[in-house]
């Protein structure tokens, strides 16, 4: 199996605060791990590309210090949401690789900030 | 940057019906992969396309790697209740970046 979970599902903070997101590769140790956002009624954007020990490498438009990205094993991978401001409220949804090109997604995580 | 257009936007169609979407791009891409996501869920991997020509099947579903390897289709046959949900089309690009079309969105009734 290709398993990735993602903690926690559904998460509201307030305005200026910190939110850290946890995603995981249960079965399979992940060789990269990738972050995106999910606006309502879109599809997919990729924000960073995330591999073990190295670090991230952003899409243009990503601040890179609002979306702190660590990678700090085969099978964690943690974005962290500095300062959320209510426009950062959306869907956040990780996938990791095994090898090649298939991308198995973590549920996601809801992110409401108030 | 490479464009890839998904179609139709949206379905509405019987149960037992067959199921067809499609994905082209500007620009040609390494691999094809087809996703279904339910509402407030992630995106499932439903099948993979490496080679130009390719035709895989997953049990009702069937897609195809195009010969030019800039399109690719998915078809659903025998549509019941549960194919309800956004499809995604992916395509991995020379970068090896997964680019996803805006989802076809299935709806089945009885």
């Amino acid at each position: 199996g290709a398993v990735v979970s993602q903690h926690p599902s559904r998460v509201i903070c307030k305005s200026g605060t910190s939110v850290k997101i946890e995603c995981r590769s249960l079965d399979f140790q992940a060789t990269t791990m990738f972050w995106y956002r999910q606006f309502p009624k879109q599809s997919l954007m990729l924000m960073a590309t995330s591999n073990e020990g190295s670090k991230a490498t952003y899409e243009q438009g990503v601040e890179k210090d609002k979306f702190l990205i660590n990678h700090a094993s085969l099978t964690l991978s943690t974005l962290t949401v500095t300062s959320a401001h209510p426009e950062d409220s959306s869907f956040y949804i990780c996938s990791a690789t095994k090898q090649g090109y298939e991308q198995y997604f973590g549920p996601g995580t809801r992110l409401t900030v108030t | 940057g490479q464009q890839l257009n998904q179609s139709p936007q949206s379905m509405f169609i019987q149960e037992g019906e067959d199921v067809s979407m499609n994905c082209t791009s500007s620009s040609i891409f390494n691999t094809w992969l087809w996703y279904k996501q339910d509402p407030g869920e992630g995106p499932v991997l439903l099948i993979a396309l490496y080679k130009a020509g390719e035709l895989t099947s997953n049990g009702r579903l069937t897609a195809q790697f195009g010969i030019t390897r800039k399109d690719s289709f998915l078809n659903i046959s025998a549509s019941i209740p549960s194919d309800v949900g956004i499809y995604f089309c992916a395509g991995t690009d020379s970068w090896g970046k997964l680019q996803f079309g805006a989802g076809t969105q299935v709806v089945v009734t009885p």
